[in-house]
């Protein structure tokens, strides 16, 4: 167990919709990271936030956004979903900004759009 | 940005064999180096890593090894065991870009009784 929890584990939803997924960072870890895993496209950065603030972009669409709150926990909101969507979504946390720090994976959200 | 690729992408070995899987990567900036195993159904976890300014780190049958000049890492087990079976991600982050990881492709490996 990482200590980095993700809900929901599962989510089925139709195209056009929106869908709010939940991160809780390990405790003490001030580093929040998306990231989405496809078939087609491997493990893919999205977005990292630093004690509430936007810190670092990756290929993140400009349908989905982020943030992340005072208590530390980060949503992601997904809208107008397409089928291409469909993927499994990872939160990971690391104690703060410096390169190289170890960041530990929560169990991911698997997202279903049909 | 940075672009890691890795091979093989599957890999098929006999338990107590050896596997060895290989990452290259463009960003000359790149100076941490982490291994991650996927079992299914879960995350991806941390197994080892290694830094710039080390050319080789072991721990117990896992090494990775580091050549910064041709700009190339490898993650080797010796003595696999079928509980080594899933897939294996490597990735890289450069110094100035934060903690931001780029993944390899993944390998899977598959440790046959």
């Amino acid at each position: 167990d990482s200590g980095v929890t993700q809900t929901p584990k599962h989510l089925i939803t139709a195209t056009g919709q929106r869908v709010t997924l939940r991160c809780s960072p390990r405790s003490g870890d001030l580093s929040v990271y998306w990231y989405q895993q496809s078939l087609d496209q491997g493990l893919q950065f999205l977005i990292q936030y630093y004690n509430g603030e936007e810190r670092a972009k990756g290929n993140i669409l400009e349908r989905f956004s982020a943030q992340q709150f005072p208590d530390l926990h980060s949503e992601l909101n997904l809208s107008s979903l397409e089928l291409g969507d469909s993927a499994l979504y990872f939160c990971a946390s690391s104690a703060g900004l410096v390169s190289g720090e170890t960041q530990y994976f929560g169990p991911g959200t698997r997202l279903l759009v049909l | 940005g940075e672009n890691v690729e890795q091979h093989p992408s599957t890999l098929s070995v006999q338990e107590g064999d050896s596997a060895v899987i290989k990452c290259t990567y463009s960003d000359s900036a790149s100076n941490y180096f982490p291994w991650y195993k996927q079992e299914l159904g879960k995350g991806p976890q941390l197994i080892i890593d290694i830094r710039s300014n080390v050319g080789e780190k072991k721990d117990q049958r896992i090494a990775v090894t580091l050549n910064k000049t041709a700009k190339h890492f490898s993650l080797h087990i010796t003595e696999t065991q079928p509980e080594d079976s899933a897939v294996y991600f490597c990735a890289a982050a450069p110094y100035n870009a934060g903690n931001m990881l780029t993944f390899g492709g993944g390998t899977r490996l598959m440790v046959k009784p």
